[in-house]
């Protein structure tokens, strides 16, 4: 099956520390994007990618990196510099750009202690 | 700048009555619309999307989405509800360069019997 996995579903941390959330698509989509889900915010853009080894900042980037070493691959570090990490995370692909269909993965919900 | 507004983060509906979200944008450039829908820890799913063409676009699940450009609204519609529709519903505007999407705050669905 074609899809966007994201690991682990639960993930929690202590404040200092910094942490990798996992986003794989083997949909063989060009373009890959990071967000942070807050209640009553929406979907916040953090990164995204529209080729490997290039990366543009969302709106909400600081305090965060990525990087796109592959295709199917899109990994999110949230540093100890994020002040308020807590949040649902959510990775999406699109074939090629913003008009497409954008395929999320399941999440991944972020607590720090 | 693109943005979206999603008025009422919360609303509530008979199971079998009319379901009517509003979404107005404001978009710079000819805009690319989105409805996405998101179930309790999940990802999102698409609902519908407006690229070009005929107005009224239909989805998924009996939802439906009317483009008007006069109004810049483009409201999502289902003429009865299922219990089964609770959820969240998202509406999206594409980036000014096409490349993303700005996404609005959402609005919570519910359905009663």
């Amino acid at each position: 099956d074609g899809g966007i996995t994201q690991s682990p579903k639960y993930l929690f941390r202590k404040e200092g520390q910094n942490v990798t959330l996992s986003c794989e698509q083997n949909l063989n989509h060009d373009a890959m994007y990071w967000y942070r889900q807050d209640p009553g915010q929406g979907l916040r853009l953090i990164y995204y990618s529209q080729i490997v080894n290039d990366f543009q900042k969302g709106d909400i980037a600081e305090g965060y990196s990525v990087s796109r070493e592959k295709k199917e691959s899109f990994p999110l570090t949230v540093t100890s510099a994020q002040k308020n990490p807590t949040a649902f995370y959510l990775c999406a692909s699109t074939e090629r750009g913003g008009t497409d269909t954008q395929y999320f993965g399941p999440g991944t919900r972020l607590t720090v202690l | 700048a693109q943005s979206v507004t999603q008025l009422g983060s919360h609303v509530s509906v008979s199971e079998g009555a009319l379901v009517l979200l509003r979404c107005n944008y404001s978009s710079s450039v000819p805009p690319y619309l989105f409805w996405y829908v998101q179930y309790p820890n999940q990802g999102l799913q698409l609902l519908l999307k407006y690229t070009t063409g005929a107005t009224l676009v239909k989805g998924i699940n009996g939802f439906e989405a009317e483009f008007k450009k006069s109004e810049t609204s483009f409201h999502l519609t289902k003429p009865s509800a299922h219990m089964s529709d609770a959820a969240e519903y998202f509406c999206a505007v594409s980036g000014e360069g096409y490349n993303k999407l700005i996404f609005g705050a959402g609005t919570r669905l519910a359905v009663h019997p």
